[in-house]
């Protein structure tokens, strides 16, 4: 069965630095782009960063872009995202968001999300 | 960035009836488009991707439909279980991938 397990949210003081972890299980995680994706409580959802399924390449939203960094470790079947100067409309949910894959290309959907981890920004 | 525009943000139905939430997209996407559902306290669930398509194990009571830019979510014969809000999401303009606000549903 396919899982994926976030840690690493918690409580940082604005401008701080904060490493999220997102394990895959059941899957080839190497083969499917994987995502981050936000939620402010009661709020909607945002697209935070996707890797590429090669790897190669990563794609941040305008909001982190120059603060956080996606990676993956493909001998733990991890993906990360450390965020750094966090800002207090960073504060949300962050879940992990498997790929579909059913087209091939890294335009992709998202077919198994984590649970989340919670980040607080306080000031 | 590739807007889509939700609506209707919230809306109340019995047990039984027909229900349709639309997305509209500022530009063509073609077919990239997803809906999930989202229950309070959990993470979203893939229901419909590819505009039309059903994702494995969602109940055929739900269904998908395009029209140019225009995309449209329905349940039918709903059911308690359907309490939830729901999101649409754009990805051909990936990056970014964008989302629609949200349609909370509620059974009456």
């Amino acid at each position: 069965e396919v899982h994926l397990v976030e840690s690493g949210g918690g409580l940082v003081q604005t401008g701080g630095s904060l490493r999220l972890s997102c394990v895959a299980s059941g899957f080839a995680f190497s083969t499917y782009t994987m995502t981050w994706v936000r939620q402010v409580p009661g709020k909607g959802l945002e697209w935070v960063a996707t890797m590429s399924r090669n790897g190669v390449s990563n794609y941040l939203s305008e909001s982190v872009k120059g603060r956080f960094v996606i990676s993956r470790d493909t001998s733990k079947d991890t993906l990360l995202l450390q965020m750094n100067n966090l800002r207090g409309d960073d504060t949300a949910m962050y879940y992990c968001a498997k790929g579909l894959g059913y087209n091939g290309y890294d335009i992709d959907t998202f077919d198994v999300w984590g649970h989340g981890t919670m980040v607080t920004v306080y000031s | 960035a590739i807007r889509v525009t939700q609506s209707p943000s919230s809306l109340s139905a019995s047990e039984g009836d027909t229900v349709s939430i639309t997305c509209r997209a500022s530009e063509r996407i073609s077919t990239y488009l997803a809906w999930f559902q989202q229950k309070p306290g959990k993470a979203p669930q893939l229901l419909i991707y590819d505009a039309s398509t059903l994702q494995p194990g969602v109940p055929l009571r739900f269904s998908g439909s395009r029209s140019g830019t225009d995309f449209t979510l329905s349940i039918s014969d709903l059911q308690s279980e359907d309490s939830a809000t729901y999101y649409c999401q754009q990805y051909y303009g990936f990056p970014p991938i964008t989302f629609g606000q949200g349609t909370r549903l509620e059974i009456k």
